[in-house]
């Protein structure tokens, strides 16, 4: 059974870089669709961004991000690690949030295994 | 973007009563090509992560309790708890997958009356 486990600074200065690293174990990143989402303090769900390797590409990481947010965000992986992360530019407090990695087993799929979420609060 | 809405921020409900939950997308996301449905299902308690219910609009998770079951196809759909119990006090989501960028309703808080 794949386990995920955020991890990370859970404070960020305004207009700086919100960093975290979901680490994946009971599984390979190298198969899968990993995803970041996330949740403001009391409000709804946001999906962020995925990552996932395609043998088609010669197992280079694609990724696809929500336009609402892809100027600002790049998730990247470490195979060695089973880890993969993300990035969230010039954060205001609007981007104060649980932040949750879980995982598709396909492109169209729901999301079937999450980790427990990590708060980001933005603040100087 | 697919917009998700859910008719009710919240309802209460008797104990052992039926609880309904109503979701509705601006999009159909129903494929004609395999006739699936892209809609999920999530209960959230609090302090811990959604929690993956129903896929395919109407297939329960292994684990979980019979009375939960989903329905519905195209743009309309319910999330259904045919006998309330205490644990199911949460907010439950449903979520869109057919096309990115994934969306969710904005949630339905289930208490008990």
């Amino acid at each position: 059974q794949v386990q995920l486990q955020e991890s990370g600074p859970g404070l960020a200065k305004p207009s700086e870089t919100l960093s975290l690293t979901c680490t994946v174990s009971g599984g390979s990143i190298s198969t899968d669709f990993w995803s970041w989402i996330r949740q403001p303090p009391g409000k709804g769900l946001e999906w962020i961004g995925y990552i996932y390797y395609s043998r088609g590409t010669n197992y280079n990481p694609s990724h696809n991000y929500n336009p609402s947010l892809k100027s600002r965000v790049t998730i990247s992986a470490d195979t060695s690690k089973n880890q993969f992360s993300l990035k969230l530019t010039s954060v205001t407090a609007a981007d104060t949030a649980v932040y949750y990695c879980a995982r598709a087993t396909g492109l169209v799929d729901p999301f079937d295994s999450w980790g427990q979420g990590a708060l980001v609060t933005v603040s100087s | 973007d697919i917009v998700m809405t859910q008719s009710a921020d919240s309802l209460a409900v008797s104990l052992g009563e039926r609880a309904t939950i109503n979701c509705k997308s601006s999009q159909s996301v129903l494929y004609s090509i395999n006739n699936k449905n892209y809609l999920a299902w999530y209960q959230q308690k609090p302090g811990q992560p959604p929690k993956l219910l129903i896929s395919w609009a109407s297939t329960r998770e292994s684990g979980v309790p019979d009375r939960f079951s989903g329905s519905g196809s195209g743009t309309d759909f319910t999330l259904t708890i045919s006998s309330l119990q205490t644990e199911d006090v949460a907010v439950y989501y449903c979520q869109q997958y057919s096309s990115s960028p994934f969306t969710f309703g904005p949630g339905t808080k289930v208490d008990i009356k």
